[in-house]
């Protein structure tokens, strides 16, 4: 089944502890990206990879770290969070053939304390 | 980019034709329009895609004005289960970013 993973889905911390959300998609998709969602300000995007290594910001990137080493994986890092991180968090993927349809996981509830 | 106006709600009966328009007047000549829902903070599911021509699949269909400055995504028998925030969103071709603005929440009833 064609589909995008997020782990973990839920994660509780704490301020300066760093952590990662993995992402992988088993489509071969050449393109992946990291949305963050808020009330009130929607889905913004994180950051985004054409492909491997290759990774570019998006319209909110403080605070986050991204890589590219495998075509399936593209993991978020938060190097030291703090609450104002405290987000759901989507990672898509898209080939650019087919339409560009593109793909989201499941989400991920991050909480800062 | 284009900018979307959508109808923050609407309501639908259940069983009958759920037809959500979007203003997207500001569109150029390379960019689709695209339609999203997101069922309850679940990640949001894509639906259609068109430049010009109406488009039809399993899901929905979509009609867009000759001049493209508008498009209305039609469910034809809503179920409960169409409940969820639909969003409309030009993109170029070849542009990954998907830029979602609030959308329309439809609320399908009994």
């Amino acid at each position: 089944e064609a589909q995008v993973t997020q782990n973990p889905r839920y994660l509780i911390t704490v301020t300066g502890k760093k952590l990662t959300v993995t992402c992988s998609q088993n489509m071969n998709h050449e393109y992946m990206s990291w949305y963050r969602q808020d009330p009130g300000l929607g889905l913004r995007q994180i950051y985004y990879s054409m492909n491997v290594e290759v990774t570019d910001k998006g319209d909110v990137p403080e605070g986050y770290k991204v890589s590219r080493k495998e075509k399936r994986n593209f993991p978020l890092i938060l190097e030291s969070p703090s609450p104002n991180q405290t987000s759901l968090y989507f990672c898509a993927s898209s080939s650019w053939l087919l339409g560009e349809t593109q793909y989201f996981g499941p989400g991920t509830r991050l909480l800062v304390l | 980019d284009a900018k979307t106006t959508q109808p923050p709600s609407m309501d639908c009966a259940e069983g009958r034709a759920a037809n959500l328009p979007c203003n997207h007047s500001t569109i150029s000549g390379n960019e689709y329009v695209y339609w999203y829902r997101q069922i309850h903070s679940q990640g949001p599911q894509y639906i259609i895609h068109g430049l010009k021509n109406n488009e039809t699949n399993e899901m929905a269909s979509l009609i867009i004005t000759e001049d493209r400055k508008s498009s209305t995504l039609i469910l034809p028998h809503a179920t409960l289960r169409d409940t969820a925030v639909y969003y409309c969103i030009p993109r170029g071709a070849r542009t990954g970013k998907l830029i979602f603005g609030q959308g329309t929440t439809l609320q399908v009833k009994p």
